[in-house]
């Protein structure tokens, strides 16, 4: 167990449907970051966080935004899905420069 | 951009036996880390060994180990006496030490390793 924690687990949704993807660090990590693992794509980074603000972001869609919040915790809010977006979300936190991973969040757009 | 390159897409290897997944990258960086993570059938990403840039030795972790090469921008997984439990797929990652892009990782394509009894 990591210590970072990702709900839902799994989300079946309709294109053109929005979702929110939560995310929990582990306790006295400030960095979150999210990264996007489809077959086509392989494991992509999409958006990094430090203690509230947008630090990095990677190829991450217009119709993709995150946020993270005084406490610590992100979400991750997908608009307008596509087919295409179906993937294994994950969300890792880091202190330093070493990251952890959460178990994930499974997507599928049909 | 730093990219990274797995060339093996699959390895197998026998229980006990020692295997060796490869990793190359590129970067105009001077300080940056580098890492293998595991991730089994679970679909959890483990971070399995981590290497400074700066640091001339190589990272051992019980039975994994590294051969980092800085010149030829190389990092390869060694994998001694494999276990059933091994039995994953492996990315290589890197990561800057600092900059806008500090702590951002970008993975390699991954290598998938079966241990068979």
């Amino acid at each position: 167990d990591s210590g970072v924690t990702q709900t839902p687990k799994h989300l079946i949704t309709a294109t053109g449907q929005r979702v929110t993807l939560r995310c929990s660090p582990r306790s006295g990590d400030l960095s979150v970051y999210w990264y996007q693992q489809s077959l086509d794509q392989g494991l992509q980074f999409l958006i990094q966080y430090y203690n509230g603000e947008e630090r990095a972001k990677g190829n991450i869609l217009e119709r993709f935004s995150a946020q993270q919040f005084p406490d610590l915790h992100s979400e991750l809010n997908l608009s307008s899905l596509e087919l295409g977006d179906s993937a294994l979300y994950f969300c890792a936190s880091s202190l330093y420069n070493e990251q952890f991973f959460g178990p994930g969040t499974r997507l599928t757009v049909l | 951009a730093q990219t990274v390159t797995q060339s093996q897409p699959e390895m197998s290897v026998q229980e006990a036996e020692t295997v060796t997944l490869s990793c190359t990258y590129d970067t105009s960086e001077n300080n940056y880390y580098l890492f293998w993570y595991k991730q089994p059938p679970s679909r959890q990403m483990i971070l399995v060994i981590r290497q400074e840039a700066y640091k001339q030795q190589n990272a051992t972790e019980n039975r994994f180990s590294v051969n980092f090469q800085k010149a030829a921008k190389s990092f390869s997984l060694k994998i001694s006496d494999s276990q059933l439990g091994d039995t994953a797929m492996y990315f290589c990652a890197f990561s800057q030490a600092g900059g806008t892009s500090y702590g951002k990782l970008t993975f390699g394509q991954g290598t998938i390793l079966t241990v068979h009894p």
